[in-house]
């Protein structure tokens, strides 16, 4: 089984509206973090947000947030007030356990929002 | 924010030479470095894992006398490809993260071009 799923291949979203980009994860491990990256055509992988396991509240940064349901195993990216320069490939990625030294990271398969003006 | 400098950012040469990527911390000191493999339209593909001082931990499936991975010093890590084919030809990225608990994300070079002639 997949540990991380996006299920939406492609979004499209009018420019200064919100959208909500999809991850869900399976893992058994009690402690676990989630990420999302911004990818653009460029290339560079771009960290936006970060939610623990543990944490109590849905973690914010700026325009992102993460609509974290630990129940349904989900962590939606939600992008508010979309510009024309969030066009890129969205990729959510899984840490499982909070200790040893590598702290692997396992993607998804990405999501490529496109920002129409 | 944390940068991480790869260089060289694009890479053209002739079947059966060798390339050597670098893969710097610029602002902290990275306990741990990671290289990843990305076709294109795809996910990030995780190869190895390398911790300072210590030799390279590689994923299963990744050839380690074909991609050999260096890493000297807490703010530098090396992966040479070695004898390059066409097939090799790829996204390369690495990324590097410190010593800050769980939470910290990898941050990412901007990622190296292959193009095996």
């Amino acid at each position: 089984a997949q540990k991380i799923t996006q299920t939406q291949p492609g979004m499209f979203v009018q420019e200064k509206e919100a959208v909500t980009l999809d991850c869900t994860y399976d893992t058994s491990d009690p402690s676990y973090g989630l990420f999302w990256y911004k990818q653009p055509s460029s290339g560079e992988m771009i960290f936006l947000i970060y939610q623990g396991s543990y944490d109590q509240q849905n973690a914010t940064e700026g325009r992102y947030s993460l609509n974290f349901q630990k129940a349904r195993k989900s962590a939606n990216l939600v992008i508010s007030a979309s510009q024309l320069g969030d066009s890129a490939m969205y990729f959510c990625a899984m840490r499982e356990g909070s200790g040893g030294s590598n702290y692997k990271l396992t993607f998804g398969k990405g999501t490529l929002l496109t920002v129409n003006p | 924010g944390a940068v991480v400098s790869q260089h060289p950012s694009r890479v053209i040469c002739k079947s059966g030479t060798s390339v050597k990527i670098e893969c710097r911390s610029l602002d902290f000191q990275a306990t741990t470095m990671f290289w990843y493999r990305q076709f294109p339209k795809q996910s990030l593909m995780l190869m190895a894992t390398s911790n300072e001082g210590s030799k390279a931990t590689y994923e299963q499936g990744v050839e380690k006398d074909k991609f050999l991975i260096n890493h000297a010093s807490l703010t530098l890590s090396t992966l040479t490809v070695t004898s390059a084919h066409p097939e090799d030809s790829s996204f390369y990225i690495c990324s590097a993260r410190g010593d800050r608990g769980p939470g910290q994300p990898q941050h990412f070079g901007d990622g190296t071009r292959l193009s095996i002639l």
